[in-house]
């Protein structure tokens, strides 16, 4: 696609439900990200995908969090059993390669979740 | 701990003159430096790459430093313009570690 896509745009879900976020990258790009910002604070990282390696999860805040990229495209960002904490914007990115690209990464417009 | 720090105060400035937006990196080295620009309820965009041995890069009304030794980059906003008014986020790459500042507010008064 054009851009990078992100679904749903806004999640409204009860504490202890279990959510799905999307992201689709743009074609041809190898590396996916996954960002968290809360109101006000910077991007956290969460995890980042590059080609077919094993993602690098350091930035996962619990074992709550999850994610997998499938086929190369397509990432899914699971939070399990959401806690109010969780309430934040979250972003995708994605690049042709893993970092120095003098392209830069492309965000998505985020997926805000709201846990209640 | 790793950080990239930002100055969190707004940054008021005039219409055509330059804005200059600062970013220092702690306990890490950088193999690159990225500056992208946010608006609100929208995802960052791209605007400028850096890496460690460059000192200095441009792009248009754009400038951006990476100066190792005081570890900081500067961001250089020339001829500013309200349309200039964002805040503007600093990420420092290198192996596994993608870290963001949490951004500098730009307002540029007509």
């Amino acid at each position: 696609g054009a851009g990078v896509s992100q679904s749903p745009s806004n999640k409204v879900t009860e504490k202890g439900k279990d959510v799905e976020l999307r992201c689709d990258p743009i074609s041809g790009h190898t590396a996916l990200y996954w960002y968290r910002q809360s109101l006000g604070q910077g991007l956290e990282f969460l995890i980042y995908f590059q080609g077919n390696s094993a993602p690098d999860k350091s930035g996962l805040p619990s074992d709550r969090f999850s994610a997998e990229r499938t086929g190369g495209s397509v990432s899914t960002l699971t939070i399990q059993r959401t806690q109010q904490e969780d309430s934040a914007v979250y972003l995708c990115a994605s690049s042709f390669t893993l970092g120095q690209d003098d392209r830069g990464y492309t965000f998505g417009s985020g997926t805000r979740l709201t846990v209640v | 701990s790793q950080k990239i720090e930002q100055n969190s105060e707004a940054l008021n400035i005039q219409e055509g003159k330059t804005a200059t937006l600062t970013c220092n990196y702690t306990n890490y080295s950088p193999a690159y430096l990225q500056w992208y620009r946010q608006d609100p309820g929208r995802g960052p965009v791209f605007l400028l790459l850096i890496r460690e041995n460059e000192k200095e890069k441009r792009k248009e009304r754009l400038k951006v430093t990476f100066d190792t030794t005081l570890k900081q980059s500067l961001f250089h906003i020339t001829a500013s313009q309200p349309a200039d008014s964002a805040t503007y986020l600093c990420e420092g790459g290198a192996t596994n570690k993608l870290i963001f500042g949490t951004g500098t507010l730009l307002a540029v008064q007509p």
